[in-house]
């Protein structure tokens, strides 16, 4: 069945890179997607990625696809404390509903 | 403002004792869902609609009912709550299921069941 996996949690200063992976099983995804949750909110959409694309740049944000290996990574240049958050990948899969794995924490510390 | 809007945003409740969250968007969105969210499984879906009157399960429906008698209104059901239901809900909709189409979320609901 569809799956996506991601590390739990991620720890860098400010100032840093960070990258977070993200594996999943569905070939078939048209789109991938990373969403943002900021503490005692809801998630937001953050960036996504058409499957035909291997990267995309948006302000700090690089998503880099590798569709042969079937993972996602977002990479956030010069990572703030405000950057703290849950990140969450998915995929649209074959059934078109978003598939979101389990989310990575990160920690941004001063 | 666009906004999905959930309530309770926390309930304590007991085992047994029927609840209802209700979730309403101003989107006029067709496509809405509802998620739980526990930690260490990220977002699983609980029941989705893709219009009015028409719903569907997600990966995890059991304990759960929904109803989508308008198009902006979703509430999901908990006819009989159990501990295991103890979880952080939310509610979400979009303009359309695939392709852009961003999924928007409301503030969560966190529900405690005794």
């Amino acid at each position: 069945g569809e799956d996506v996996e991601q590390s739990l949690f991620l720890s860098v200063r400010e100032g840093d890179s960070s990258v977070i992976n993200c594996t999943y099983t569905d070939s078939s995804s048209t789109y991938l997607y990373w969403y943002k949750q900021e503490p005692g909110a809801g998630l937001q959409l953050l960036t996504y990625i058409f499957s035909n694309m291997d990267m995309k740049q948006d302000q700090r944000l690089t998503v880099l696809l590798n569709k042969k290996d079937k993972h996602l990574s977002l990479r956030i240049a010069d990572t703030q404390t405000g950057d703290s958050a849950i990140y969450f990948c998915a995929e649209d899969g074959n059934t078109g509903k978003l598939i979101f794995g389990q989310g990575t924490t990160l920690q941004v510390k001063p | 403002e666009a906004q999905v809007t959930q309530n309770p945003r926390y309930l304590i409740t007991v085992t047994g004792k029927k609840l209802t969250v209700t979730c309403s968007q101003n989107m006029n969105h067709e496509y809405m869902s509802w998620y739980r969210q526990d930690p260490g499984l990220g977002l699983r879906q609980i029941y989705y609609s893709m219009n009015v009157e028409v719903t569907d399960k997600g990966d995890v429906p059991e304990g759960y009912k929904v109803s989508r008698k308008e198009k902006r209104n979703f509430p999901l059901i908990l006819e009989s709550p159990s501990p295991n239901q103890t979880s952080l809900y939310f509610c979400a909709s979009s303009e359309k299921l695939t392709g852009t189409g961003e999924l928007f979320f409301g503030e969560g609901s966190r529900l405690t069941v005794l």
